[in-house]
């Protein structure tokens, strides 16, 4: 089976940088998103890694580590309109059709 | 409509009553997928589809049912709606190898 776990909750200052940590366990790894989901709306993806390292995108990076099974997203610059559930999903080779399984997800409250 | 449409949006339905829920997305993107999110589990996938007439199981399939017979539609049918199934139900689709696309959700009340 597949295990990820992110923190529930984080809370952060507008303008600040801040780390959300995604650990997973899965045979086969084929790749991690992230998505960043508002309260009430739909997830919307943020970011794809399959090799190890940094992608940036903007005021987001995604990193991942394969052989500790780590990945982290990273948002700069806060916003207020950051404030987001942010999601980690993985995909495996062990899963037919492209499936994700995600984790928890992560609330993260932006602060004046 | 351009891109990945769910109806209804909100649904209030009793227990026992059969409800499906709409998915339909004008991508011709191969697979599809319903999630079911509830606080404290996440997203977690009921049902996928990776062509027409093709579907298979996900993590909680128990209680739900699935057809695909035309690419860009994939209703989930709940054929007894219990409590246990008052969610949102987010449908997705995605090409081979891409991110997936989610539609706007369902919030299904059961009483």
């Amino acid at each position: 089976g597949q295990n990820i776990d992110q923190p529930t909750e984080m809370t952060a200052t507008e303008g600040a940088i801040v780390q959300i940590n995604c650990t997973y366990q899965t045979s086969g790894f084929n790749g991690l998103f992230w998505y960043q989901q508002h309260a009430g709306e739909a997830p919307t993806f943020l970011s794809y890694n399959v090799l190890d390292g940094l992608e940036e995108k903007g005021r987001f990076s995604s990193f991942l580590s394969r052989s500790k099974g780590y990945s982290y997203l990273l948002l700069k610059e806060l916003q207020m309109k950051d404030s987001a559930s942010y999601l980690c999903a993985v995909r495996s080779r062990s899963n037919a059709g492209n499936m994700l399984t995600f984790g928890g997800g992560t609330r993260l409250m932006v602060k004046p | 409509d351009a891109g990945i449409t769910q109806s209804p949006r909100y649904k209030i339905t009793e227990t026992g009553r059969q409800v499906t829920l709409m998915c339909h997305q004008t991508w011709s993107h191969s697979y599809m997928f319903w999630y079911r999110q509830d606080l404290g589990h996440g997203l977690r996938l009921i049902y996928y589809s990776a062509a027409a007439d093709i579907t298979d199981k996900g993590e909680v399939p128990d209680g739900y049912v699935v057809s695909r017979s035309k690419t860009e539609n994939f209703p989930l049918t709940l054929e007894s709606a219990t409590r246990s199934q008052t969610s949102v139900y987010f449908c997705a689709s995605l090409l081979a190898g891409e991110e997936q696309f989610f539609g706007p959700g369902t919030r299904l009340t059961v009483l």
